[in-house]
């Protein structure tokens, strides 16, 4: 059984603060995705990294994909409000369809 | 584009009573659709796997004749939830991927059910 730990499970932070989210696994992914989720909405996918040792830019958030292809970390740069939510990674490997969920992190921003 | 719905976004029922719940993807084709249930502030738990044309597969624990899933064109899935008791009262939420490339998964915005 697969399983893709994430850290820290929940985080409370001051507004422009910056903070990282970890996502780890004994497993190799072929690619990883990261997802947002607001509360009573489904989540929304924030970015997919393929290659390992991958680092891809989304405005303020860095994700990163290791180099084995086993874990991958979210960076957060002076954090607004607005990026409160769920934060969720999730693994793909071999030929199944299912993707492997991350627990979460529930992320909350403080004004 | 990859936009997934469901409907209803929330419902109450009757504890007895069943509830379907829609899955489309709006834009583009699924011969594959996933049913989740998530508890508040948890992560997601697969029940099943909807294939079109063909019968679902569902996890471990997943009662399939309580939760019967029906997956009859490549838009639309649907998750009936029969004899609805309030312990079923959770979000519940499809996703679809696209075929080839990263299997990333599209989320449909979930369901609230309460079971009264």
């Amino acid at each position: 059984t697969q399983l893709l730990e994430q850290s820290p499970q929940f985080l409370s932070i001051q507004e422009g603060e910056n903070l990282t989210v970890y996502c780890n696994s004994s497993s190799v992914f072929s690619s990883l995705q990261w997802y947002r989720q607001e509360p009573g909405e489904g989540p929304v996918l924030l970015v997919t990294v393929v290659t390992g040792g991958e680092v891809k830019k989304l405005k303020r958030l860095t994700f990163q994909f290791g180099d084995a292809r086993k874990d991958s970390s979210l960076h957060i740069t002076a954090a607004q409000t607005g990026d409160t939510g769920l934060y969720l990674c999730a693994g793909a490997s071999g030929s199944a369809r299912q993707l492997t969920f991350g627990s979460g992190t529930q992320l909350t921003v403080l004004p | 584009g990859a936009v997934v719905s469901q409907h209803p976004s929330w419902v109450i029922c009757k504890s007895g009573t069943s509830v379907k719940i829609e899955c489309r993807s709006l834009d583009f084709q699924a011969t594959t659709m996933f049913w989740y249930r998530q508890f508040p502030k948890q992560s997601l738990m697969l029940m099943a796997t909807s294939n079109e044309g063909s019968k679902a597969t569902y996890e471990q624990g997943v009662e399939k004749d309580k939760f019967l899933i029906n997956h009859a064109s490549l838009t639309l899935s649907t998750l009936t939830v029969t004899s609805a008791h309030p312990e079923d009262s959770s979000f519940y939420i499809c996703s679809a991927g696209l075929a080839g490339g990263p299997r990333v998964q599209y989320f449909g915005p979930g369901t609230r059910l309460t079971v009264t």
